[in-house]
């Protein structure tokens, strides 16, 4: 089984940096996907690593180091539109292919 | 291009009814999953498909059944509703890669009293 874990809440300012962490245990890992969910609405899809180290994609990036356990969302010049929740998952390859998610951690971005 | 399409998109049942909630995906995607999501809870997975007639348990299965008879459709059952089943429920779908990411459904806002 898995045990991820988030902070519950953040805030940032406006053309800010945040960093949201997100700690895993599973037995098989196979991926870690991160998503932003605004209320109300369904998850988007921000993110995929598999490999150890950084993939950049605009204003957002995703670190991953699997021996730790270990995964950031870093979100660059914050927009007030970029307050929402972020959801940290990861895909289990021994135990199936659906994603298992932590709960979730709340941005609140103010100007 | 539809992409995951759940219906109903709101639903009232009565302690006992049964009902079934629809998705469907139009990408020929291999995976789909059904989750539920609480306040403080996250989502959390009810049961996944990794390819037509094969399904298989999540973290919180009990009280739900599942069948994929076509690679597009994944119905979620519920047998006999009870209040602890009032939720915001998501369909989600990928290729078997998963590095394009799931896409979800916009979800069932489910109400049993």
């Amino acid at each position: 089984g898995q045990n991820i874990d988030q902070p519950t809440e953040m805030t940032a300012t406006e053309g800010a940096i945040v960093q949201i962490n997100c700690t895993y245990q599973t037995s098989g890992f196979n991926g870690l996907f991160w998503y932003q969910q605004h209320a109300g609405e369904a998850p988007t899809f921000l993110s995929y690593n598999v490999l150890d180290g950084l993939e950049e994609k605009g204003r957002f990036s995703s670190f991953l180091s699997r021996s730790k356990g270990y995964s950031y969302l870093l979100l660059k010049e914050l927009q007030m539109k970029d307050s929402a929740s972020y959801l940290c998952a990861v895909r289990e390859g021994q135990a199936g292919t659906a994603l298992i998610f932590g709960k979730g951690t709340t941005l609140s971005v103010s100007s | 291009n539809a992409g995951v399409t759940q219906t109903p998109k709101f639903q009232v049942l009565k302690t006992g009814q049964s009902m079934t909630l629809q998705c469907a995906q139009d990408m020929n995607h291999e995976y789909m999953s059904w989750y539920r999501q609480d306040p403080g809870m996250g989502l959390r997975l009810i049961h996944y498909s990794v390819g037509a007639g094969i399904t298989d348990q999540g973290e919180v299965p009990n009280g739900y059944n599942v069948s994929r008879s076509t690679t597009e459709d994944f119905p979620l059952r519920l047998l006999s509703a009870a209040p602890s089943q009032t939720s915001v429920y998501f369909c989600a779908s990928s290729y078997s890669t998963g590095a394009e990411g799931y896409t979800f459904g916009s979800g069932t806002r489910l109400t049993v009293v």
